[in-house]
């Protein structure tokens, strides 16, 4: 079965700062990886994904995410944050083209103006 | 423009009382599923669906049912609702060829 850890309920940073979200996942075959952000009273946006060729990707809103087979990783990226950034991430593993989402817990992200 | 679209938006239903939420997509996708949200789980799989007539058990089925009737339309039923059922349901379509997921804005169920 495949599986999902979110280890930052909340992180806060400040405006300007750099940023990283943390996601490691369990698969024993090819994982699908993707990163979606919610804001409040929202559905699910997609911000990256992941599921062949080169391990970097570029998402939206200025976020990259590195996919590390050696260390079941996919953690996003982002060089200069903005309040609006501040939003629920949630990391998401599937085991095929459209196939079930198994998703974290989420890393509620609060960027101080 | 593609879309995944639940109603009700918002729900409140009595204890042992039938509760369906409705969600239509017009993606032309295979996949459907319902998730419930809640604080400290993230999103949790209730049902999905890969095709028009079938549906499957997610990870927490209990106390739900689902019908796919057809490509667009997957429904989730709660026969006799209980209060640990208040939530935020969403329902996603899947696209099984560019794995493309979209969801719809939920639908908030509190359950008295």
């Amino acid at each position: 079965a495949q599986s999902v850890t979110q280890p930052d309920a909340r992180v806060t940073v400040s405006q300007g700062a750099s940023l990283q979200l943390r996601c490691k996942y369990s698969y024993s075959g090819t994982p699908y990886l993707f990163w979606y952000v919610q804001y409040p009273r929202q559905g699910l946006q997609l911000l990256l994904k992941y599921y062949s060729g080169d391990p970097v990707v570029q998402g939206v809103n200025g976020f990259e995410a590195e996919f590390s087979k050696s260390n079941s990783s996919f953690h996003p990226r982002k060089a200069s944050v903005h309040w609006s950034d501040s939003a629920v991430y949630f990391c998401a593993v599937s085991e095929g083209m459209g196939y079930k989402l198994t998703f974290g817990t989420g890393t509620s992200l609060l960027v101080d103006p | 423009e593609a879309a995944v679209t639940q109603s009700p938006r918002n729900k409140v239903a009595v204890t042992g009382g039938k509760v369906t939420l409705s969600c239509n997509q017009t993606n032309n996708h295979n996949n459907m599923y319902w998730y419930r949200q809640d604080t400290g789980h993230g999103l949790r799989l209730i049902h999905y669906s890969y095709g028009a007539g079938s549906t499957e058990k997610g990870d927490i089925p209990d106390g739900y049912k689902a019908s796919r009737p057809s490509q667009e339309n997957f429904s989730l039923i709660l026969e006799l609702a209980t209060p640990s059922q208040t939530s935020v349901y969403f329902c996603a379509s899947g696209d099984d060829i560019n794995s493309d997921y979209t969801f719809g804005s939920g639908t908030r169920l509190l359950v008295i």
